[in-house]
């Protein structure tokens, strides 16, 4: 079976950085994506990890560690425009179903 | 290039009615997936397509849910005889022709279905 696990909401002010966990118990693994979703909207792609390891991408960055099911999203520089959910999902191994966590809603205030 | 396109964004439907959702992949696109996001929850899947093929429908209902994506036009998820419970985004993702596992998901804007 699946299991993935994020905090279900978090407060972070504009400018300060903010950590956003998921944890995960998967049968089989082909890598995890993040997406951004805003509310009434799709959920656009952000960042993908199937090593371990730290992936930069301007102000966003994603770490893995497989041995651990263990994900995070870090934002830097917040910005009001960064309030959204994010989403963490899992690429399993049979095919190429997503299987997604709850959503981690971030609220940022000025 | 146009991305994921869904049609229509809001429907709205009386119990027992049909809901046909359709979905047309990026261009250069031919797999297609559905998911559905009940109100506070997370996206579940449905169902991965490619040309005329269903390939994975674990995440399908058993009854009154059915998908297709044939060689010509879009996707179609259908829902026939719509219950309250059916009232959800639906939302459609595409991955490129080459379909190796991992490849990126692009997802459409949605339909947001409303059974009253």
């Amino acid at each position: 079976g699946q299991n993935i696990d994020q905090p279900t909401e978090m407060t972070a002010t504009e400018g300060a950085i903010v950590q956003i966990n998921c944890t995960y118990q998967t049968s089989g693994f082909n890598g995890l994506f993040w997406y951004q979703q805003h509310a009434g909207e799709a959920p656009t792609f952000l960042s993908y990890n199937v090593l371990d390891g730290l992936e930069e991408k301007g102000r966003f960055s994603s770490f893995l560690s497989r041995s651990k099911g263990y994900s995070y999203l870090l934002l830097k520089e917040l910005q009001m425009k960064d309030s959204a959910s994010y989403l963490c999902a899992v690429l399993g191994a049979a095919g190429n179903k997503l299987t997604f966590g709850g959503g981690t809603r971030v609220l940022v205030k000025p | 290039n146009a991305g994921v396109m869904q049609n229509p964004r809001h429907l709205v439907r009386r119990r027992g009615q049909e809901a046909r959702l359709r979905c047309s992949p990026m261009k250069g696109h031919s797999h297609v997936y559905w998911y559905r996001q009940l109100p506070e929850e997370g996206l579940k899947f449905m169902v991965y397509l490619q040309k005329e093929n269903i390939i994975d429908e674990s995440g399908m209902p058993k009854e009154r849910f059915s998908a297709e994506f044939p060689k010509e036009g879009p996707s179609i998820l259908r829902i026939q005889q719509v219950v309250r419970g059916d009232s959800a985004a639906y939302f459609c993702a595409s991955s490129p022709v080459q379909g190796a596992t991992t490849d990126t998901q692009y997802f459409g804007p949605g339909t947001r279905l409303t059974v009253l």
